[in-house]
């Protein structure tokens, strides 16, 4: 089984300052890895994935994340982060063997701060 | 293109009852998956439809059923209704070919209260 684990349930950080948002993951099969962004009452937004290539992958509007396979950790990094970034963010990975479910962590609200 | 919507936006329910909500897919896509959010929580896998067919089922009871329709929109049928249904339920379509992957989009949802 797959299961995902964001242990910062919030992230309070003042605008123009760096954020890390941390997720790990737990698997017996390769995955492929994914974060979502959720605003107030919207749906869900892809914002990258990690299928396979570089182990650093980019968003349009400055986020990054690196998959790191000895440590099962695929973490979304920002280098100066502003107002409309304040949403949930949630980790997931689906399966390289059968990917039709994704399997999300419990999100991370990202709450920045002028 | 339209990209996945969902309706009701928002719905109240009494325990007990049953409800059915719909969502249509991105043009050209053919599959169809359905998970539930609840408050404070990340999105649980429901079940997935691909060419009319139930593919995949995650961890829910039969009360929780689907459609899939010759146009590729869906419905979720809820039967019995339990207040541990109150969630926000997204539908994400897809274009599917083979086992590849394939990225699924989310519509808005919808919100579901159960009193």
């Amino acid at each position: 089984a797959q299961s995902v684990t964001q242990l910062d349930s919030q992230v309070p950080v003042f605008e123009e300052a760096p954020v890390e948002l941390r997720c790990n993951y737990s698997s017996s099969v390769s995955v492929y890895l994914f974060w979502y962004v959720q605003y107030p009452n919207q749906g869900l937004q892809l914002l990258l994935k990690y299928l396979s290539g570089s182990t650093l992958v980019e968003s349009i509007n400055g986020f990054e994340a690196e998959f790191n396979k000895s440590q099962t950790s695929f973490h979304l990094r920002k280098p100066s982060v502003h107002i409309s970034d304040t949403a949930e963010y949630f980790c997931a990975v689906i399966r390289m063997d059968s990917s039709y479910k994704l399997i999300f962590g419990s999100g991370t609200r990202l709450l920045v701060r002028p | 293109e339209t990209g996945v919507t969902q309706s009701p936006t928002h719905l109240i329910k009494t325990r007990g009852q049953q409800v059915t909500l719909r969502c249509s897919s991105q043009s050209g896509h053919n599959t169809v998956s359905w998970y539930q959010q609840a408050l404070g929580q990340g999105p649980q896998f429901i079940f997935q439809y691909y060419r009319e067919e139930e593919n995949g089922r995650g961890n829910f009871p039969p009360r929780f059923s689907g459609l899939q329709f010759p146009n590729y929109s869906s419905e979720l049928n809820v039967n019995a209704l339990e207040l541990d249904d109150s969630a926000l339920y997204l539908c994400a379509s897809s274009s599917r070919q083979g086992t590849q992957y394939y990225e699924q989009y989310f519509g808005p949802g919808t919100r579901l209260t159960v009193t």
